[in-house]
């Protein structure tokens, strides 16, 4: 359904590093498009966390890293804290589907034990 | 500082067209590089951008819902339209909408706080 796919849910106790896979293929990720994340806390707006594979927006902690690698992209949460407890979207681009420039993953729901 | 809102309906029947609309304030659509998209996400599920429009005025659709969806912008008011025809049930989902800026693709670094709409009759 998704041509970027997530992982419906990861955990981690505080303190730990979890990540967070955002699957593609050779026409989004594959064919060097850039990836997006976005944390989305319960009841509010997305929030940009990682733009460009790797970069963050002024104020996002250090905590939260993106990679990029191949048809895949990851994001990193170290040092994970109850606050980090949201859905993640990874955002990029499918080259097969026309007139559209902008495709989300299906969500990761971030369970902080 | 930068701000988004969307206002529009809350709800509306099936069949209907749904008009929503974006004001935004602190950047301007005419500068180089700058998009707004619309954004749904329907209760519980993951967001679908729907349509970005982009300073020099290039649309971009969803494929699965191009057939009915119009985006618009107005410069000198700041703000961006989106019309939905045929409105259903199915469409039920919290729209936002959302400043984007250059990249491949354009990413959304401002968003609204999101309307929900409702379509039952």
């Amino acid at each position: 359904q998704f041509v970027l796919t997530q992982p419906p849910s990861v955990s981690g106790a505080p303190g730990q590093r979890v990540t967070i896979s955002c699957t593609g293929s050779s026409s989004n990720i594959g064919a060097g498009y850039d990836v997006h994340w976005y944390q989305q806390l319960p009841g509010t707006a997305p929030k940009l966390l990682i733009y460009g594979n790797i970069n963050r927006p002024s104020g996002v902690p250090d905590r939260f890293s993106g990679s990029k690698s191949g048809t895949s992209a990851s994001l990193a949460i170290a040092w994970l804290q109850t606050e980090d407890e949201a859905d993640y979207y990874c955002q990029s681009h499918d080259s097969s589907l026309s007139g559209s420039d902008v495709v989300f993953g299906g969500g990761t729901k971030l369970t902080v034990l | 500082q930068i701000t988004l809102k969307e206002s529009g309906p809350t709800l509306v029947k099936p069949t209907q067209t749904l008009t929503l609309t974006c004001t935004f304030s602190g950047f301007s659509l005419s500068t180089s590089e700058v998009g707004v998209g619309w954004i749904r996400q329907p209760p519980g599920k993951a967001l679908e951008c729907l349509a970005l429009i982009y300073w020099d005025d290039d649309k971009r659709y969803s494929p699965s819902l191009k057939s009915r969806l119009t985006i618009t912008k107005d410069t000198s008011k700041n703000l961006v339209v989106l019309t939905m025809t045929n409105m259903d049930p199915v469409d039920t989902a919290t729209y936002f909408c959302a400043r984007g800026l250059s990249g491949e693709p354009y990413y959304f670094d401002y968003w609204g706080q999101g309307t929900l709409v409702t379509v039952s009759s």
